[in-house]
């Protein structure tokens, strides 16, 4: 079983930055690419990040590129989202979702999500 | 420019069907999509990939009740013998050159 735990959200003001984390197990790590997703208030889903399996990739939507930095450590099981100069739309709660494709350096879809974190941006 | 469209509602009866429709735009009808449920207040869960020739890969422990079908640029979730469980948001998703999320259809179980 495929568990994906996320942490580290919380209120922050405009400008400020916070990290996140989700820690993994059930799988081997270092095999999968990892993505964060994640869902305003009220609204869909929307795709920010990912991260190829060894680190060595990541990509980012549009509206969060220089700002957001996702990264991972395999010996510790866990993906981050370092989160700068966070802004009032990036409120939302905060996925981290597992890619299916063994040791692929391209995205697909999620087989495996997280309970998500909440991130509030307001001052 | 990779889109998908679905239906904001569905509803059907308790123990019947509904059919759900997501629709690729113009150019990608070739496309696999991913169906996800997201249930009120929980995080998503992965359902199903469904391909452009209506085979799929289901997720662990999901239900024979939920199945997927093909049409064209159509992609459809079928959730049969509906229970009150299934209430619930439906995703459809895309990959190509962006990850693609449809707006999602609210299912009320009646």
């Amino acid at each position: 079983q495929v568990y994906l735990v996320e942490s580290g959200g919380g209120v922050v003001q405009p400008g400020g930055s916070l990290k996140l984390s989700c820690t993994a197990s059930g799988f081997i790590f270092g095999y999968y690419g990892l993505h964060w997703v994640r869902q305003a208030p009220g609204k869909g889903l929307e795709w920010v990040a990912f991260i190829w399996y060894d680190g060595s990739m990541t990509y980012y939507v549009d509206s969060v590129k220089g700002r957001f930095t996702v990264s991972r450590d395999n010996p510790k099981n866990t993906l981050y989202l370092q989160m700068n100069n966070l802004r009032p739309d990036d409120t939302a709660v905060y996925y981290c979702a597992k890619d299916p494709d063994l040791y692929s350096n391209d995205w697909s879809y999620f087989d495996s999500w997280g309970q998500g974190t909440l991130v509030a941006v307001s001052s | 420019q990779l889109v998908v469209t679905q239906s904001p509602s569905a509803s059907a009866s308790l123990g019947a069907s509904v059919k759900l429709t997501c629709t690729l735009s113009s150019g990608h009808s070739s496309y696999a999509v991913a169906w996800h449920q997201q249930q009120p207040e929980k995080g998503p869960r992965f359902l199903m990939k469904l391909n452009s020739d209506g085979s799929h890969i289901k997720g662990d422990g999901i239900p024979d009740r939920f199945s997927g079908s093909s049409s064209g640029a159509e992609r459809y979730l079928t959730i049969s013998s509906l229970q009150s469980e299934d209430e619930a948001d439906y995703y459809c998703q895309t990959w190509g050159t962006g990850l693609v999320f449809g707006a999602g259809t609210r299912v009320t179980v009646l």
